[in-house]
């Protein structure tokens, strides 16, 4: 059974800086893995999705990248901004699978 | 822009009463999907439809049904509500088998039942 873990729980960084979050998954089947952002009390947006095939995605000062081999993905945030805090979620999909599994995600502030 | 709505934002019930929670997408997508979201749980999937009348359990189906008698309308019923059914209850949709879409979210439902 697929398993999606996320850590830190909680980051906090002035603004400006550039920072990465961590996902790592346990099996390497995969279809894609997806980031999302949850602002609170709402519901997720997509940011970024990497196909199987696809090593990394670029959106502007967004760049996740996917390594199956060793079942992990990074979202790198550059300069960042206080608009940028929310929790970001690691949703990964499998083949076969029409099912998302999910991390329990980041939550991230952006000190101004 | 795809459109996925949530009949309300937030709901009270009382244990015991029949609760209703309605997700509408307008994008004429195949799937669709109920979540529960809970603090340092994430999110649980509890059903997903993938065509009308068509439901699949998900992860953690018990003490809900769902119905699906319209493609763009997908029901989350609780027959009985209990107070560990007080969450926040996410309901998304998707294109069938396509890699490269994402599921879309609708805005989120904050049931407490007390």
């Amino acid at each position: 059974k697929q398993e999606v873990t996320q850590i830190p729980a909680a980051l906090s960084v002035p603004e400006g800086e550039n920072l990465v979050l961590n996902c790592s998954f346990t099996d390497s089947a995969i279809y894609n893995l997806q980031w999302f952002r949850q602002d609170p009390g709402k519901g997720l947006t997509s940011l970024l999705l990497i196909q199987s095939s696809q090593r990394e995605q670029t959106s502007g000062r967004l760049n996740a990248s996917l390594d199956k081999s060793s079942g992990r993905s990074t979202l790198y945030i550059a300069a960042s901004q206080p608009g940028d805090s929310a929790t970001y979620l690691c949703a990964v999909r499998d083949f076969g699978n029409e099912k998302l599994t999910f991390g329990t995600g980041t939550r991230l502030t952006i000190i101004p | 822009d795809v459109k996925v709505t949530q009949s309300s934002r937030y709901l009270v019930k009382r244990t015991g009463e029949k609760v209703f929670l309605e997700c509408v997408q307008d994008m004429d997508h195949e799937n669709m999907f109920w979540y529960r979201q809970d603090p340092g749980l994430g999110l649980r999937l509890i059903y997903f439809s993938y065509d009308v009348k068509m439901k699949e359990k998900g992860d953690i189906p018990e003490g809900y049904s769902v119905s699906r008698e319209k493609k763009e309308r997908f029901s989350l019923i609780l027959e009985s509500a209990s107070t560990n059914q007080t969450s926040m209850y996410l309901c998304a949709s998707s294109l069938l088998d396509t890699p490269e879409e994402t599921q879309y979210f609708g805005p989120g439902t904050r049931l407490l039942v007390l």
